[in-house]
């Protein structure tokens, strides 16, 4: 079974360019991710989608960021402009929501290998 | 608001020494645990977990962690690494509910030398 696909790789852009980042999630799963891994960092939650929707981008800079999850399959995340601070490495995740009795639920997720942008 | 402390951003050891990282994490509420696993230029890939149940958990390639609610405290060990195991490692700490919203500690790596 593939895992998670992410395009590009890399990235390198100049500053105030805009980018995008393409994520296919596995076959079947409902929920996809977007995380942010800066140098040193752990990730960190941009936006969450289940199906079609986006159910949590608290997190996300809306001013400059930007995501659609057409069809509830594959997702884009753009920047425009991009900023120095940019840099990072942007993973995406999918899962399989899993649900326990009593309404807690568990979903492992699975992340892509990254796509690491360098804006100079 | 939930936050995850790993304390040790490097580890060296030696191959077929014992190791353990450490973990710990803050929450008011019952939480979900789990410890992924970094390879340079990958995505993360999870190594085990704790949901329920008893408090040793035990995932792949010979890893293990032990829950401890009274001190917070979820380490990740191994008897003896290999060069292999040389990684950036997360423990990470996910609330239930309806969120499943994983939040990242900031990583140790774990450095075996010959």
């Amino acid at each position: 079974e593939a895992g998670v696909v992410q395009s590009p790789r890399y990235k390198i852009i100049e500053k105030k360019q805009p980018v995008a980042f393409w994520c296919n999630p596995i076959s079947g799963h409902n929920t996809l991710y977007w995380y942010r891994q800066n140098l040193g960092q752990g990730p960190e939650l941009l936006i969450r989608y289940e199906n079609e929707e986006a159910v949590d981008d608290s997190q996300l800079p809306k001013d400059r960021f930007s995501a659609e999850r057409l069809k509830g399959v594959d997702s884009t995340l753009k920047i425009q402009p991009a900023e120095l601070g940019d840099s990072a490495v942007y993973l995406c995740a999918s899962s399989l929501d899993q649900w326990f009795s009593g309404g807690n639920s568990y979903n492992e997720q699975f992340f892509g290998p990254g796509t690491r942008l360098t804006v100079l | 608001a939930q936050s995850v402390t790993q304390l040790d951003s490097q580890v060296p050891v030696f191959e077929e020494a014992p190791v353990e990282l450490r973990c710990n994490y803050s929450s008011s509420v019952s939480v979900y645990l789990f410890w992924y696993v970094q390879y340079p230029n990958q995505g993360l890939q999870l190594l085990l977990k704790y949901l329920s149940g008893s408090t040793l958990v035990k995932g792949i390639n010979g890893f293990e962690a032990e829950f401890n609610k009274s001190q917070t405290s979820f380490h990740l060990r191994k008897p003896s690494v290999h060069i292999s195991d040389t990684a950036e490692y997360f423990c990470a700490v996910s609330v239930g509910g309806a969120t499943n919203k994983l939040i990242f500690g900031t990583g140790t790596l774990l450095a075996v030398q010959p």
